[in-house]
């Protein structure tokens, strides 16, 4: 089982549609999570953190459920800029420095 | 301020050549990773580093060999390429559990 699981997707959306992703990991030891974008096999880039009490960001909500191990994005109001893969992140238990990553989710928005 | 710098962008290798691949950070950070990225595959750890004279094997060590002699440079060494090694690979730097900041990466096709 790999240590952090994504549905690969492709999400294919309308623009102004409401999209989630979900993202689960093994170990319940991890610390820290986050998710990433990643644009046309371009560097990733940090989309935002993952917060026990949830958060959001804009349009972005990212929610972390301990218990059950699994963090969520979700994406409100799609716009056609916001089609790219979307990798969730986590951080090991150990001071290793290890992020290990989800194989990511593609959406594509579609006007 | 130029981040986190990977040279080169592009490389052509013919197999059992050996190559290597550079990354360079001014952000005085100690955390290092080098990933690579293979269609449905993700983004796999290959070597990190926690600070200098520090390395430690990730996911798919086997072909690559790295050191960091300085906190700035973390070298990525392919030691006699292989076809199974076309992808492309990441450098990534990090200052605790916190963001990961990505080198543009490298396009390496062996032939």
């Amino acid at each position: 089982r790999k240590e952090v699981e994504q549905d690969p997707g492709p999400f294919n959306v309308p623009e102004g549609a409401t999209v989630a992703f979900n993202c689960t990991y093994s170990n319940s030891a991890s610390q820290s999570f986050f998710w990433y974008r990643q644009d046309c096999r371009k560097e990733p880039k940090l989309l935002m953190s993952v917060y026990s009490s949830g958060n959001e960001d804009g349009r972005f909500t990212a929610q972390l459920n301990r218990a059950s191990q699994y963090i969520s994005l979700l994406i409100r109001d799609s716009k056609l800029s916001d089609s790219a893969t979307y990798l969730c992140v986590v951080y090991g238990s150990s001071n290793t420095g290890k992020l290990i990553f989800g194989q990511g989710t593609t959406l594509q928005v579609k006007p | 301020n130029a981040g986190v710098t990977q040279t080169p962008k592009f490389q052509v290798l013919k197999t059992g050549q050996s190559m290597t691949l550079q990354c360079a950070q001014d952000m005085n950070h100690e955390y290092m990773s080098w990933y690579r990225q293979d269609p449905g595959m993700g983004l796999r750890l290959i070597h990190y580093s926690v600070g200098a004279g520090i390395t430690d094997q990730g996911e798919v060590p086997n072909g690559y060999n790295v050191s960091r002699s300085t906190t700035e440079d973390f070298p990525l060494r392919l030691l006699s390429a292989a076809p199974s090694q076309t992808s492309v690979y990441f450098c990534a730097v990090r200052r605790g559990r916190t963001e990961a900041f990505f080198g543009q990466g490298t396009r390496l096709t062996v032939v």
